[in-house]
C-alpha cells in the first residue's frame, strides 16, 4: 500500500494567480498520476508522471497551463496556472504500488476554489 | 479521452438488497477491471478488482462479474448496508485508468 499526503488540502485564489500543490508519498513510486474532480463528477485523468521523465498530458490538458514536476521517487507538484473559476476543483494525486496489482491509491486531495 | 460509461448513474436499495452497477468500456487492450469506492471528502479506495483471465471474483459481500466479449463488467453488492452509501467507480485500464462516469448509491434503513 502506499499514504500519500497533499498540500494544501483546500485553497481559495484569485483569478489569474497560480498554485502548486505538493504531493508527497510515504515509498518510493514508479508512476504518479494528477486527477482532477469536479465537484460530484468523476475524476479526470490530466497527466502521469514518471521520475526522470517529462509528463505525459491526457487530451485537453496542456504543460503550460498544467507544469509538473517529478524530482524524485516520493514527491510531485502540479501547479495550476492562470487560474479561472473554471478551474475551481478536486485535485488528486495518485500511485500504484506496482507489481501485479494495478490498484491505485489517493490522497484526500487539494480542494480549489477559484474566485 | 476514452470513454467508459456506468449505468445507473443513481441507485436507491433497501437495506439487505442488492446493487448491481454497471460499466461499459471501448479499449480491448485493458487488462485490469477494478471498482472503487468513495465517500464525500476522501479519495476514492479500491473495492475489488479482476484480470480479464477470469469471468468472475467474489469477495465477501462483493461481487464483481466480468464479460469480455461484450466489454462489459458489473459490481454485485449483495446483502446492501447504510455504510455502502457511497459512489462507486470502475476505472479499467492498464498502465493508467480511465474513471467511469460513477454512479452514486444510497441504502436505505
Amino acid at each position: 500500500s502506499a499514504v500519500i499526503s497533499q498540500k494544501p488540502s483546500r485553497d481559495i485564489c484569485q483569478r489569474g494567480t497560480s498554485l502548486t500543490i505538493q504531493c508527497q508519498v510515504d515509498s518510493q513510486v514508479t508512476m504518479m498520476f494528477w486527477y482532477r474532480q469536479q465537484p460530484g463528477q468523476s475524476l479526470t485523468l490530466i497527466a502521469t508522471a514518471n521520475q526522470g521523465s517529462e509528463a505525459t498530458y491526457e487530451s485537453g490538458f496542456v504543460i503550460d497551463k498544467f507544469p509538473i514536476s517529478r524530482p524524485n521517487l516520493t514527491f510531485s507538484t502540479l501547479t495550476v496556472s492562470n487560474m479561472s473559476p473554471e478551474d475551481s476543483s478536486i485535485y488528486l494525486c495518485s500511485v500504484t504500488s506496482g507489481g501485479d496489482t494495478g490498484e491505485l491509491f489517493f490522497g484526500e486531495g487539494s480542494r480549489l476554489t477559484v474566485l | 479521452q476514452q470513454q467508459v460509461k456506468q449505468s445507473p448513474q443513481s441507485l436507491i436499495v433497501q437495506k439487505g438488497g442488492i446493487s448491481i452497477i454497471n460499466c461499459a468500456y471501448e479499449n480491448t487492450a485493458f487488462d485490469y477491471f477494478p471498482w472503487y469506492q468513495q465517500f464525500p471528502g476522501k479519495g476514492p479506495a479500491l473495492l475489488i478488482a479482476i484480470r480479464p483471465d477470469v469471468s468472475e471474483k467474489k469477495e465477501g459481500r462483493f461481487t464483481i462479474s466480468f464479460n469480455k466479449s461484450a466489454k462489459q463488467f458489473s459490481l454485485h453488492i449483495m446483502d446492501s448496508q447504510p455504510g455502502d452509501s457511497a459512489t462507486y467507480f470502475c476505472a479499467p485500464g492498464t498502465y493508467k485508468y480511465i474513471f467511469g462516469t460513477g454512479t452514486r448509491l444510497k441504502v436505505l434503513a
